[in-house]
């Protein structure tokens, strides 16, 4: 059972435009969020969170919303540049503590293409 | 600066081998992962050891074991690699709030 969901395998933006890469979640106990790229060959590299105290999270061109209501979150990069293609992943975690061994579970990925 | 190293960048290992991937960090992390990436799979979770000689299943644990027997070192083993278990393997540190990634390890099942 999937319980964190990216609907869209693959998206293409115009160089200079908004993009907006979306992710559901199914597990009401989820309460920190984080954004992953992932470039060919390398390792993830952590893009942005967001706890579930907050419905928004701006860093530089990088900002996620979350809509717990919906249990939906949503990353949008403006103004999109080329370095931002790669694969973004987003994840999210249920009960954040001071131990920090709680385990992220991983979305499918969304593979984002700007386009010069 | 963080750090997380994997023994390998690249794998080629015949059906029945045993098989040692390897990672080490140096931020001094309690906790850490070994994860695998398929294509339309996304991450996956396989074991996480939250000290040292301890280890928890993740979701995916069947056909491999881990070892843990230093703080900065954690190793997955394949007992007898099969070729459903080719795959790009990664590795993880976490602190807090954020999990650090090794470069990952892409091994090929023949």
């Amino acid at each position: 059972d999937q319980q964190v969901k990216q609907n869209s395998p693959s998206l293409s933006v115009q160089e200079g435009r908004i993009s907006i890469l979306n992710c559901d979640y199914t597990n009401s106990m989820f309460d920190y969020f984080l954004w992953y790229k992932k470039y060919p060959a390398e390792g993830p590299t952590f893009l942005i969170s967001i706890s579930s105290i907050k419905d928004k999270n701006e860093d530089g061109r990088f900002t996620v919303f979350l809509n717990k209501s919906a249990k939906h979150l949503s990353l949008h990069i403006v103004p999109s540049q080329p370095g931002d293609s790669a694969v973004y992943f987003c994840a999210a975690s249920e009960g954040i503590s001071n131990f920090g061994n709680e385990k992220l579970t991983f979305g499918t990925g969304t593979r984002l293409t700007i386009i010069p | 600066d963080v750090k997380v190293t994997q023994s390998s960048r690249y794998l080629v290992k015949r059906t029945g081998e045993k098989v040692f991937l390897e990672c080490v960090q140096d931020m001094d992390h309690e906790n850490m992962f070994w994860y695998r990436q398929d294509p339309g799979l996304g991450l996956r979770l396989i074991y996480f050891s939250y000290d040292v000689k301890m280890k928890e299943k993740g979701d995916i644990p069947e056909g491999y074991s881990v070892s843990r027997e230093k703080k900065e070192r954690f190793s997955l083993i394949l007992e007898s690699a099969s070729t459903n278990q080719t795959s790009m393997y990664l590795c993880a540190s976490r602190d807090l709030y954020e999990q650090y990634f090794g470069p990952g390890t892409r091994l090929t099942v023949t």
